[in-house]
């Protein structure tokens, strides 16, 4: 069974660091890209990141751009985010979604984590 | 970055069809076959519903299917079905190596 499991999330004062991890199961992890998508309370879905498979290359929204730093360990199957400089703004659930190497779609997701940013 | 445009909000009652729409501009949806839906009920992950503007994945029902036209892609869910309330969100490929998502609609059943 396809798995994504985030884990790391929790309360963090404003300007901040935090590290968010993905573990993946049931499929060969380092050939697929990755993205984080993260959800404000009771808000839509952002995205944040995307990492190819080999992690050579990643990208950011304008929105944590010079903040979060996107990486993995191919042979944990673990993929990571960190954030540093947050803000309440980054405050959301955070979640892995498997790029499904069509184009752009995320065919599984993992439960999330939350991030709350708050003094 | 992209921000896609959706109604907040569309209803229909069981077994009837209903159609969501998404609008971007042509350096997103119009600009490359990159559409996607999800689905999300309350306190879960989204689920892909369509890929590629037209595409299910398996284990989708048929009853749901995706189109487009121009820079206004659409989600249509016919023969509605109780389980099929749920908050829907499009997404595009936005150029640049980024993503866009839509602001969501809630479907309700009535």
């Amino acid at each position: 069974e396809v798995q994504l499991v985030e884990s790391g999330g929790g309360l963090v004062q404003p300007g901040g660091s935090l590290r968010l991890s993905c573990a993946a199961s049931g499929f060969t992890f380092s050939n697929y890209n990755m993205n984080w998508v993260r959800q404000a309370p009771g808000k839509g879905l952002e995205w944040v990141s995307y990492i190819t498979n080999s992690g050579s290359d990643t990208y950011y929204a304008d929105s944590v751009k010079g903040r979060f730093t996107v990486s993995r360990d191919n042979a944990k199957n673990s993929l990571y985010l960190q954030m540093s400089s947050l803000r309440a703004e980054d405050t959301a659930v955070y979640y892995c979604a498997r790029d499904g190497g069509r184009a752009w779609d995320n065919d599984c997701w993992g439960q999330g984590t939350l991030v709350t940013v708050s003094s | 970055q992209s921000a896609l445009t959706q109604p907040p909000s569309a209803s229909g009652s069981p077994g009837q069809s209903v159609t969501i729409s998404c609008t971007g501009t042509s350096s997103d949806i119009g600009g490359y076959n990159s559409v996607s839906w999800y689905q999300q009920h309350p306190g879960k992950a989204p689920k892909l519903m369509i890929y590629e503007v037209t595409k299910r994945p398996s284990g989708v029902p048929d009853r749901f299917s995706g189109s487009k036209s121009g820079n206004t892609a659409s989600l249509t869910v016919s023969g509605l079905q109780a389980e099929d309330e749920a908050d829907y969100y499009c997404s595009s490929h936005a150029g640049s190596n980024s993503l866009g998502f839509g602001g969501g609609t809630k479907l309700t059943v009535l």
